[in-house]
């Protein structure tokens, strides 16, 4: 398997812009999870579906967030309009029970 | 949110020697799990430790839980240049979430 494959790895975009995020979690995962991680906030989960429901949202910073999961091999994350403050390192994980988490590489998003 | 609070912060030793982290936690637990995060990497689950666990071994790795003092230690032994990454731990209790510490960053002297 090649594990949880995000896209892209890195993006750069203008204030305003709308920013989407890719994930496509390994096969047979039934847990997924967008994070975000910063040096100031360290990790945190924005977002966690169950069998491609979103179970707890609470973590989703504002409306300006949101998240699909489609179908059990993907899930958007979508900024829009993105943020200077949006800056992160935004990562999906996937878990076959919910322990033992398998994280993508990552998606470094800068706005500008 | 932030749970587990591991220390030390950063820790830089010469390859070859043992590499001891910390970690310690506030409310209870299902178990605790360490990761490894290299730069500009995704995290890499290293080892579950269940609530009802007192130590696990993993190769190098040897994890050890202690739940009345709700403290963790995470030792490498024999560390390597590949070794040096940032460790954390993160606690779960029944539900799904982990909850995250700020990390150790180890940093290993060839």
């Amino acid at each position: 398997d090649a594990g949880v494959i995000q896209s892209p790895r890195h993006e750069v975009t203008e204030m305003g812009q709308e920013v989407t995020l890719r994930c496509k979690p390994i096969s047979g995962h039934n847990s997924l999870f967008w994070y975000r991680q910063t040096m100031m906030r360290g990790l945190e989960l924005l977002i966690y579906f169950n069998n491609n429901v979103p179970i707890d949202d609470s973590g989703m910073p504002e409306d300006r967030f949101s998240a699909k999961m489609p179908n059990a091999s993907f899930s958007t994350l979508k900024i829009q309009p993105s943020e200077p403050r949006d800056s992160a390192v935004y990562f999906c994980a996937s878990s076959p029970d919910g322990y033992g988490y398998t994280f993508g590489s990552g998606t470094r998003l800068t706005v500008v | 949110s932030q749970q587990g609070e591991e220390d030390p912060q950063a820790l830089s030793i010469q390859e070859g020697e043992n590499a001891t982290m910390n970690c310690s936690y506030k409310t209870s637990i299902n178990n605790l799990q360490w990761y490894r995060q290299n730069s500009g990497r995704g995290l890499v689950h290293l080892i579950l430790i269940r609530s009802n666990e007192r130590e696990k071994h993993s190769g190098r790795l040897r994890v050890t839980l202690d739940t009345s003092k709700k403290s963790s230690s995470l030792l490498i032994t024999a560390s390597r240049a590949a070794d040096t990454a940032s460790y954390f731990c993160a606690t779960q209790n029944s539900n799904y979430q982990l909850i995250w510490g700020a990390g150790t960053k180890l940093i290993i002297k060839p």
